[in-house]
């Protein structure tokens, strides 16, 4: 039982690329969702999902995607990346009313 | 939308002195969780408190959740340096999604030896 797994740890792009921020989870969760951490805003909801095929906006949505395709899956898409996309992503799945986080992918966009 | 406002923003303490930090919220919760985050990694839940009024331990740490429902208090007894990191309060409001939870902003603790 690995809880959730994010891929990759840490990224490098160059402003306009796109890229996809994996999210896997192996307990069967129906609810998960994507949150950006930057210094001194906490925690931030990007896009969620309760479950295949359903997903919506959060707090901050604007030049993100996500698909929702199998419970275990919740890949976040970067459409054209902008240097105020650098932050630290969070995947997370929710059971029980409790959220439980994966470890994080650092994205740098220059 | 919600608010919470998690207090302090940061503490410095010496090693074997309690700790204590809170929540509050504008909104009335039935949901109070805290987490631990160490440097790089993501934040682990350490408790999750369901009832108002519940008063919740785990090992060192204690967690109650505020009888009016707003608020939300975290104490860690006898620090030790593996205490340090930053704790995130999180609740889901009474009337919200089951699922969405608002954080606070964290508190930044360290831990002198």
């Amino acid at each position: 039982n690995a809880g959730v797994t994010q891929t990759p740890k840490f990224q490098v792009l160059k402003t306009g690329q796109s890229m996809t921020l994996q999210c896997a989870q192996d307990m069967n969760h129906e609810y998960m969702s994507w949150y950006r951490q930057d210094p001194g805003m906490g925690l931030r909801l990007i896009h969620y999902s309760v479950g295949a095929g359903i997903t919506d906006q959060g707090e901050v949505p604007n030049g993100y995607n996500v698909s929702r395709s199998t419970t275990e899956d919740f890949p976040l898409r970067l459409l054209s990346a902008a240097p105020s996309q650098t932050s630290v992503y969070f995947c997370a799945s929710t059971a029980r009313g409790e959220q439980y986080f994966g470890p994080g992918t650092r994205l740098t966009v220059t | 939308g919600q608010q919470l406002n998690q207090s302090p923003q940061s503490m410095f303490i010496q090693e074997g002195e309690d700790v204590s930090m809170n929540c509050t919220s504008s909104s009335i919760f039935n949901t109070w969780l805290w987490y631990k985050q160490d440097p790089g990694e993501g934040p682990v839940l350490l408790i999750a408190l369901y009832k108002a009024g519940e008063l919740t331990s785990n090992g060192r740490l204690t967690a109650q959740f505020g009888i009016t429902r707003k608020d939300s208090f975290l104490n860690i007894s006898a620090s030790i340096p593996s205490d340090v990191g930053i704790y995130f309060c999180a609740g889901r409001d009474s009337g919200g999604s089951n699922y969405k939870l608002t954080f606070g902003k964290g508190t930044l603790l360290t831990v002198n030896p």
